[in-house]
């Protein structure tokens, strides 16, 4: 099994549609992140959580919401989804501290018409 | 908002040829992470630098890590059809615990 799972794999979804983006970790570290990638603008932060009493925003957040659920799952909602989140969703899991790297996901590929 | 440029952002070479990316900002970094993404999946980490001036080798790859700790390279020999892909460097500011991103160096090797 891969160390960060993401579910679904794709989605199709009509604007104003409310979708829940799954992700779930074995690597037993307490930070997740939620990530957002289109073409020309990398990788930006949505949220993120540092164990499963924190809860935080990141660079672009309005439009979605989070739940961590336990600390290997975190989860992304699109309330009422738009055109222009259409995009392409990381979940990433990390140790503490600067010399660890992320784990990501395979990635959600949302598309929202 | 602090603003991580990499360049170039396309790079198209002959199978065989020596290539260098890089990655730079205007404030300095704790560390600073190297990922290669390829279609379809999540980026793969490649290596970590945190001291400056630190040079690391992952087979024909050279990373090295700015003196000032604001800038890095990736430096590839004998680039190989393999080596194909996204490179993503990341860095951790000083004072903020996250990964900011750029926005990436797309590499083809052509056979």
């Amino acid at each position: 099994d891969a160390d960060v799972t993401q579910t679904p794999r794709n989605r199709i979804t009509k604007t104003g549609k409310r979708i829940m983006l799954e992700c779930s970790q074995t690597k037993g570290h307490d930070r997740m992140y939620w990530y957002r990638q289109d073409p020309g603008l990398g990788l930006r932060l949505i949220y993120y959580s540092f164990d499963v009493k924190d809860i935080n925003k990141g660079e672009i957040s309005d439009g979605y919401s989070v739940s961590r659920q336990a600390q290997a799952k975190f989860s992304l909602s699109l309330e009422s989804a738009i055109p222009n989140q259409t995009a392409l969703y990381f979940c990433a899991t990390s140790a503490p501290g600067r010399k660890y790297g992320y784990t990501f996901g395979s990635g959600t590929r949302l598309t929202v018409v | 908002t602090q603003l991580l440029e990499q360049s170039p952002q396309f790079l198209s070479i002959q199978e065989g040829e020596n290539l260098t990316v890089y990655c730079n900002s205007s404030s300095v970094f704790s560390s600073l992470q190297w990922y290669r993404q390829e279609p379809g999946e999540g980026p793969v980490l490649l290596v970590t630098v945190v001291t400056g001036g630190e040079v690391k080798k992952l087979k024909r790859l050279t990373f090295q890590f700015g003196d000032a700790r604001k800038d890095s390279s990736l430096h590839i020999t004998a680039a190989q059809p393999g080596d194909t892909g996204l490179y993503l460097c990341a860095g951790i500011y000083f004072g903020n615990e996250k990964l900011t991103f750029g926005t990436g160096t797309r590499l083809t090797i052509i056979p």
